[in-house]
């Protein structure tokens, strides 16, 4: 089956670090961007970070940048978040995108999430 | 550039026609896509380049606009189609979503 699925979640203190990663399956990981977005309980989505194939092009949101950093394996077909530094506000749900390169192309395809739980 | 959806929510008969729109500060073109998202379930993308239905997203589902202004439209209002739907600018970053427009049935 296509797909995305996101692993690494879990409960951790603020302060705290968390890597999370983020599978692709029986697609051409390297025809497409990735992106992480979140989802607060019970609040909008937040786009936090995008990298492109080659890894040249790799954008934040003002809220995570420098604490947070984008990566890919295209070996592995895997995506990945490294977070730092965590705080009670980054407790959310955390989802993995694919973004074609086409002109036009968005995010066609999310993964189902892994739900991060910053509490001491 | 910031997302404004409006409205923030809706109450509609099954059948009915329903309009969300999404409002740019800034022009992003035609770099506009419309998500639906069910409760417990990731979003799903609909619509991309303003008007681009995504293949398999029903046809009752269409978008408009360019430069700053978009809607979404469904054209007849479905129960399925009780969810959260959101705007997103992706033609430079941050990737902005607009904040959700939750829509069901009356």
């Amino acid at each position: 089956e296509v797909q995305l699925v996101e692993s690494g979640g879990g409960l951790v203190q603020p302060g705290g670090s968390l890597r999370l990663s983020c599978a692709a399956s029986r697609f051409t990981f390297t025809s497409y961007s990735m992106n992480w977005i979140r989802q607060a309980p019970g609040k909008g989505l937040e786009w936090l970070a995008y990298i492109n194939v080659g890894s040249t092009s790799i954008f934040y949101a003002d809220s995570v940048r420098g604490r947070f950093t984008i990566s890919r394996d295209n070996a592995k077909n895997s995506l990945y978040l490294q977070m730092n530094s965590l705080r009670d506000e980054d407790t959310a749900i955390y989802y993995c995108a694919r973004e074609g390169t086409g002109r036009f192309d968005a995010f066609d395809m999310w993964g189902q999430g892994t739900t991060v739980t910053v509490s001491s | 550039i910031q997302m404004t959806q409006s409205p923030s929510s809706l109450s509609a008969s099954v059948g009915d026609r329903v309009t969300i729109t999404c409002r740019a500060s800034q022009g992003i073109s035609n770099y506009l896509a419309w998500f639906q998202q069910k409760p417990g379930k990731a979003p799903k993308l609909l619509i991309y380049g303003a008007s681009t239905l995504q293949p398999g997203v029903p046809s009752r589902f269409s978008g408009s606009g360019s430069g700053t202004d978009f809607t979404l439209t469904i054209s007849s209002l479905q129960p399925e189609d009780v969810a959260t739907y959101y705007c997103q600018k992706y033609d430079s970053a941050p990737r902005t979503f607009g904040q959700g427009t939750k829509v069901d049935i009356k």
